[in-house]
């Protein structure tokens, strides 16, 4: 069974410049988080969709960042413009249920220069 | 204040050394708690679920005291591949299941 996937792995862009990071959970799992960890500090929490619908968006620092998940399946992360602060790993994560073991995808480097 | 604090670190223990870790936690409404591993540059993995009984799973051993809101886990015989970064998760149901990070402790096992 494929675990999640994220894409790209690594992206280096200019500051000013847009990135869309692409997360595809594990099939049939309904619910999909986005974290992000920046240098030095820990992970933290950026949404959580269940299906199509954001159920909590609360960690989303500001609206440069832009989530969606079409049809319930796959996930995009938009940052435009982005900015040096962005940098960071983003990793998404998915569940069968809230309650469930989360499952987490390699990550997408993020360095905004 | 963090709502999950560690010791980030670094333990370098010996091969063979037994090495244990701390976590704390500020919100008391947490439900669920899990020790992950993270190797370096990779995702974080599941190493385990922590019950208020306490659990093992082979070398490790994980503990929960709820009325101090402290969580540790427990490495014995340390082996070299444990060599990584150990993060205390809580989570709770009621905000949906989203996790809540330690920053994570760094461990060295040297030969």
């Amino acid at each position: 069974e494929a675990g999640v996937t994220q894409f790209p792995s690594h992206s280096v862009i200019e500051k000013g410049q847009t990135v869309t990071l692409r997360c595809d959970p594990i099939s049939g799992h309904d619910n999909l988080y986005w974290y992000r960890r920046v240098m030095g500090k820990e992970i933290k929490f950026l949404l959580h969709f269940v299906k199509e619908s954001k159920q909590d968006e609360s960690g989303m620092p500001n609206n440069r960042f832009l989530a969606e998940r079409t049809g319930g399946t796959y996930s995009t992360l938009k940052v435009q413009p982005a900015e040096l602060e962005d940098s960071g790993v983003y990793f998404c994560a998915s569940s069968l249920d809230r309650v469930e073991e989360a499952f987490f995808g390699q990550g997408t480097r993020l360095t905004v220069v | 204040r963090k709502e999950v604090e560690q010791d980030p670190g670094p333990f370098n223990v010996p091969e063979g050394a037994t090495v244990a870790f701390n976590c704390t936690y500020s919100n008391s409404a947490s439900q669920s708690f899990f020790w992950y591993r993270q190797d370096c540059r990779k995702e974080p993995k599941l190493l385990m679920s922590v019950y208020s009984s306490g659990n093992e799973d082979g070398r490790f051993t994980a503990q929960l005291n709820r009325a101090s809101q402290y969580i540790s886990l427990l490495i014995r015989d340390s082996k070299l591949s444990d060599s990584a970064t150990y993060l205390c998760v809580v989570n709770n149901w009621n905000q949906g299941g989203k996790l809540i990070f330690g920053q994570g402790t760094e461990l060295s096992v040297k030969p």
